[in-house]
């Protein structure tokens, strides 16, 4: 069955940069989206098909996939983007979520 | 807007089978080309998808829990259902309800606790 990778945390500094991986096999044969979820709330949709943004969703939020590894980037980060980060994928006719990674603001 | 409202026991027991429903409103659940899906996260712990069925009727689950889940829509109460049978404390989770359209789910439902316990 496929799998996807993502690291267990990410610290980052207000202001600055924060880069989420989520890898697997050929990933970027496929549309990967990534969904934050802050503690208690459902998760929700902040990248799909790879790069593109839902409404409401700032600028500052972007993702790319090539390769093995998809990336999801957070620019000038807030306190308000501390939460759970989930990539997801189809492979064929199921569905693939990977393991999480934790957003620290320090 | 289309909202997805999860409702169903929050104790099961041992053995027993886990049966919750899924309500749409603002829209049919008939309409579109859409995967309504169910999903379900352990209590500190990540999602993990347990399966969903197409608006054409064909169902499609996680091999791992395939010969456990069925779901089922009703189209008359615009309701999506899921039965779980013989769980066990591992199937403890919040249990989502989704409106996947295709390697994308920009809806979900708020989530329901289910816990499996004697």
């Amino acid at each position: 069955s496929y799998e996807l990778t993502q690291p267990p945390s990410v610290s980052v500094s207000p202001g600055q940069t924060a880069t989420i991986t989520c890898s697997g096999d050929r990933l970027g044969d496929k549309y990967i989206c990534w969904y934050q979820q802050r503690p208690g709330q459902s998760p929700m949709l902040v990248i799909y098909q790879d790069y593109k943004r839902p409404s409401g969703i700032p600028e500052r939020i972007s993702g790319s996939n090539s390769g093995n590894t998809a990336t999801l980037t957070i620019s000038g980060t807030q306190a308000m983007d501390e939460a759970d980060y989930y990539c997801h994928v189809w492979d064929s006719t199921t569905a693939v979520f990977g393991g999480g990674t934790k957003l620290i603001v320090l | 807007q289309v909202q997805l409202q999860e409702s169903g026991p929050g104790l099961v027991k041992p053995s027993q089978t886990l049966s919750l429903t899924c309500t749409v409103s603002g829209g049919s659940i008939s309409s579109g080309d859409y995967y309504w899906s169910w999903i379900r996260q352990p209590p500190g712990k990540g999602l993990e998808w347990i399966g969903y069925i197409y608006y054409s009727g064909n169902t499609y689950y996680n091999p791992s829990l395939k010969s456990r889940v069925t779901i089922s829509v009703d189209t008359s109460k615009n309701q999506l259902s899921l039965n779980l049978n013989s769980v066990t404390a591992a199937d403890t989770a919040v249990y989502y309800c989704a409106r996947d359209e295709g390697a994308m789910i920009a809806l979900w439902g708020q989530g329901t606790l289910v816990t499996v316990s004697s």
